[in-house]
């Protein structure tokens, strides 16, 4: 209950594609639903970060879209560029401020865009 | 403002040898974690401190021990390296374990031959 699933674990897109990768949980506890962004021989760092009172929430090429009912949600990153290689983390917890439940990470996607 | 500082940002280790990775915040992060990443295998966590003095086993802690005897530091000590520690291993802070401003550091690639 307690784990987020992601996928694919791999993608690779063309130069000025769109990019999307999911996740889904099973804790409809949780209340903070963040993605990360790993580049190589770097720690992963926030990108971008949405609460479910939202169905959508948009930084620039970056969206995520968020599925209650489906206790899914995912990331989708438009024109997509070489730039934007990098493994791509999707994480949940019991909010923002919890003391109670802790960040849960997804397995990760290797994204590489083709120029 | 530093963040989260690790050090060695790479080490060599030999079967059996003892170390303590080092990790550091500046921001005050009550919540202090360890993680390994491997290929294919995500974050893992190790071990993780909900302040000073408090500390609790995550979900692969075996051959680790981590201590926080201050807000500001989380060392994590292996034990008797062993080839299947050779992995790039991350720390976090944050206001809270529920993620409010989770900072990782830059990581620490270790090898144990």
């Amino acid at each position: 209950q307690q784990q987020v699933k992601q996928s694919p674990q791999s993608l690779i897109v063309q130069k000025g594609g769109i990019s999307i990768i999911n996740c889904a949980y099973e804790n409809t506890a949780f209340d903070y639903f963040p993605w990360y962004q790993q580049f190589p021989g770097k720690g992963p760092a926030l990108l971008i970060a949405i609460r479910p009172d939202v169905s959508e929430k948009k930084e620039g090429r970056f969206t995520i879209s968020f599925n209650k009912s489906a206790k899914q949600f995912s990331l989708h990153i438009m024109d997509s560029q070489p730039g934007d290689s990098a493994t791509y983390f999707c994480a949940a917890s019991g909010g923002l401020y919890s003391s109670a439940s802790k960040i849960i990470f997804g397995s990760g996607t290797r994204l590489s865009i083709r120029p | 403002n530093a963040g989260v500082t690790q050090t060695p940002k790479f080490q060599v280790l030999k079967t059996g040898q003892s170390m303590t990775l080092q990790c550091a915040q500046d921001m005050n992060h009550e919540y202090m974690s360890w993680y390994r990443q491997d290929p294919g295998m995500g974050l893992r966590l190790i071990h993780y401190s909900v302040g000073a003095g408090i500390t609790d086993q995550g979900e692969v802690p075996n051959g680790y021990n981590v201590s926080r005897s201050t807000t500001e530091d989380f060392p994590l000590r292996l034990l008797s390296a062993a080839p299947s520690q050779t992995s790039v291993y991350f720390c976090a802070s944050s206001y809270s374990p529920g993620g409010g401003g989770y900072t990782f550091g830059s990581g620490t690639r270790l090898t144990v031959v």
